[in-house]
Order: C-alpha cells, then structure tokens, then sequence
C-alpha cells in the first residue's frame, strides 16, 4: 500500500497568513496525487487534481505543487472559509488511499 | 449540475446488513464510475471500491471484499452498497462518489469531483 503523511497534524494561521500544507509518498507516484477539503459537517470537495491542476469553481488562492514523493498544497491570504480539513489521495496505485488530513485552525 | 443523494442513517445490529443507496442525477449515469469511500468518527477516509454502470464491472479494496456489494439500477441512475456481517467497526459515514479516470505520460488514476452527503452507518445492539 501507498502509505500517504500529511503534516503538520494541525496548522493554526491568522486570516490573510499564506500556508503551505505537506503531503509526502511512501513511494514516487509521479504526480498521481489530488487535494480535498472537508468543512465541519460537510463532504470533502475535490480542490487540485493530479498536483497542480486547477478544478473549475474552486478560489484561485489554491495551488498544488510537486511530483515524485513530495507534494504541498498552499493557499495564498487565507480566508475565514477556509478552516477546515485537507486531505490527499494517490491513485497511481489501484489502491487507492488517502493521508491523514491536516486541520487548518484559526489562531 | 450534477447531484448525488444519499439514504438516510442507518441503526443496524451486529450480525445484520444493510443497504445504502446513492442517485445520481445532472450527467449521463453510465459514463462515470461510482466509488464508495468509508470514514469512521477520527476522520479517516478508507476506498471500498468502485463500480461501473455500464458495464456493472466492480473493483473492491481488499479489505473490503466480502463486507461490502456493489450494484447498480441504471433506470433509475441509483448505486447500492451493502454491508453485510455488522460490526461495530463498520460504524461510519459511508460517501458515494463520482469517479473521473485519466491517464497520461505523468500521472494517471481515479480522482472524486463530486460527493454524496453520506449516509451514516451505526452499529449497535
């Protein structure tokens, strides 16, 4: 399996902070890997497809970077909305899997 | 736009099934897989697997196969799972979701752009 880490666990900003959020490959996966936000009491919603490709609708203060086993998703001048939970997900192998999720916290 | 709703909560006893359904609407049913992703209550988000309307093809996770049945009713645009031999490990918000495949040179594989609600999943005698 394709073990995904997200880190940190937890990231606590002021609003207007820009951050950058890790998710690292137990193994290369070339850039197979996608980013989603879950809001408290919501499903997730897809946010950056195959690392770096932006998905219609979604605030262009999200972008998605890497390839191979580091990848980072960062979102410039955060806003109130956007305190919630980011996960990865890899599907460069047919199982699929998903990180841990970094929660993003008012400070 | 596309839409996918869910069945409402579920109380099951250990050792009993239960069957969730998801209808989809806004897009051509049999032209996107339909995936099932389970998270439990410390938020971990776990792939069941996935079917193909089309062609009623399945494709399971491991850990999955004989817990959980994929089906599909195409004239109604509406994908099942069942959940059979309860535990109280299967307590869990269970999501459908659209699958969307691509592939080339640099990346391929599955992704989800849009998801059910849920349909939460307990457990209990």
């Amino acid at each position: 399996n394709i073990v995904l880490t997200q880190s940190p666990a937890t990231l606590s900003v002021t609003p207007g902070e820009s951050v950058s959020l890790s998710c690292r490959a137990s193994q290369s996966i070339s850039t197979s890997i996608h980013w989603y936000q879950q809001k408290s009491n919501e499903s997730p919603r897809l946010l950056i497809k195959y690392a770096s490709q932006s998905i219609s609708g979604i605030p262009s203060r999200f972008s998605g970077s890497g390839s191979g086993t580091d990848f980072t998703l960062s979102i410039n001048r955060v806003e109130s909305e956007d305190f919630s939970i980011y996960y990865c997900q890899q599907s460069y192998s047919s199982l699929l899997t998903f990180g841990s999720g970094t929660k993003l916290e008012i400070k | 736009q596309v839409q996918l709703q869910q069945s409402g909560a579920e109380l099951a006893k250990p050792g009993s099934s239960v069957k969730i359904s998801c209808k989809a609407s806004g897009y051509t049913f049999t032209s996107y897989a339909m995936h099932w992703i389970k998270q439990t209550t410390g938020q971990a988000l776990e792939w069941t697997g996935y079917i193909a309307p089309g062609s009623g093809g399945t494709k399971y996770n491991e850990k999955f196969k004989g817990k959980a049945t994929l089906t599909v009713d195409k004239s109604s645009s509406t994908a099942y799972m069942q959940l059979s031999s309860l535990t109280p490990v299967d307590t869990a918000v269970y999501y459908c979701a659209r699958g969307s495949y691509y592939r080339d040179s640099y990346a391929h594989g599955w992704y989800f752009d849009f998801w059910g609600p849920g349909t939460m999943v307990t457990v209990s005698s």
